[in-house]
């Protein structure tokens, strides 16, 4: 079954640290695979995707994501955490019908 | 600017009436999606169109209804048959067809049903 997983529901960081927000994948052939972020009471804005070439791509207000074949992963993460950083991450991946499935969600909460 | 408008940005409703939800975009993309977002489940696909006067059923489609009659506007009714309509609804639209580029999304309308 194709499906996305984003195992955790909140990730508490310190603001300068590293952040690494989880995603893994299921889906059969070379995966399309998608971060965006919502802030509170808003659309969803494009962050990344991957869709072919380097496994390490860079995005949107200076997030990267990794892709890892084996592992079937794709985590965002970001050097020194700021606390406008802080909303809600979605993982998603074009399934094999063509249509794109979303992770339920991962609250990133960045603190002073 | 271009973009993609939704309105109203707050609906309430009573039980049995059927609303509307207006999805408009000046980026001239040929296809266009509605998704609901629910507390802690993620997105699920509504209706989406990839091109004027054709639209196809997503995944929870039952209890709406969606028009493509220009490429510009792809409205949303949630009708008296959807049985637990109240959510925050998302349209998006993308210059791709194949779900291979990005998706710009409004900035959605919570629905309440009273």
């Amino acid at each position: 079954a194709q499906s996305v997983a984003q195992p955790e529901d909140q990730v508490n960081v310190a603001e300068g640290n590293p952040l690494t927000v989880k995603c893994t994948y299921s889906v059969s052939g070379n995966p399309y695979l998608f971060w965006y972020v919502q802030y509170p009471n808003r659309g969803l804005q494009f962050l990344l995707k991957y869709i072919t070439g380097d496994n390490l791509v860079k995005g949107s207000y200076g997030f990267e994501a990794e892709f890892n074949k084996s592992q079937t992963s794709f985590h965002l993460k970001k050097p020194s955490a700021l606390v406008s950083d802080s909303a809600l991450y979605f993982c998603a991946v074009k399934g094999n019908t063509g249509k794109l499935i979303f992770g339920q969600g991962t609250t990133l909460q960045v603190k002073p | 600017d271009g973009g993609i408008t939704q309105s109203p940005k707050y609906l309430f409703r009573k039980e049995g009436q059927n609303v509307t939800l207006s999805c408009e975009q000046n980026l001239n993309h040929d296809a266009m999606y509605w998704y609901r977002q629910d507390p802690g489940q993620g997105l699920r696909l509504i209706y989406y169109s990839q091109i004027v006067n054709d639209f196809q059923k997503g995944d929870i489609a039952e209890g709406y209804s969606v028009s493509r009659e220009k490429k510009e506007s792809f409205p949303l009714t949630v009708t008296s048959a959807q049985k637990n309509p109240t959510a925050f609804y998302l349209c998006a639209s993308s210059t791709e067809r194949g779900y291979t580029g990005e998706l710009f999304f409004g900035e959605g309308s919570r629905l309440t049903v009273l």
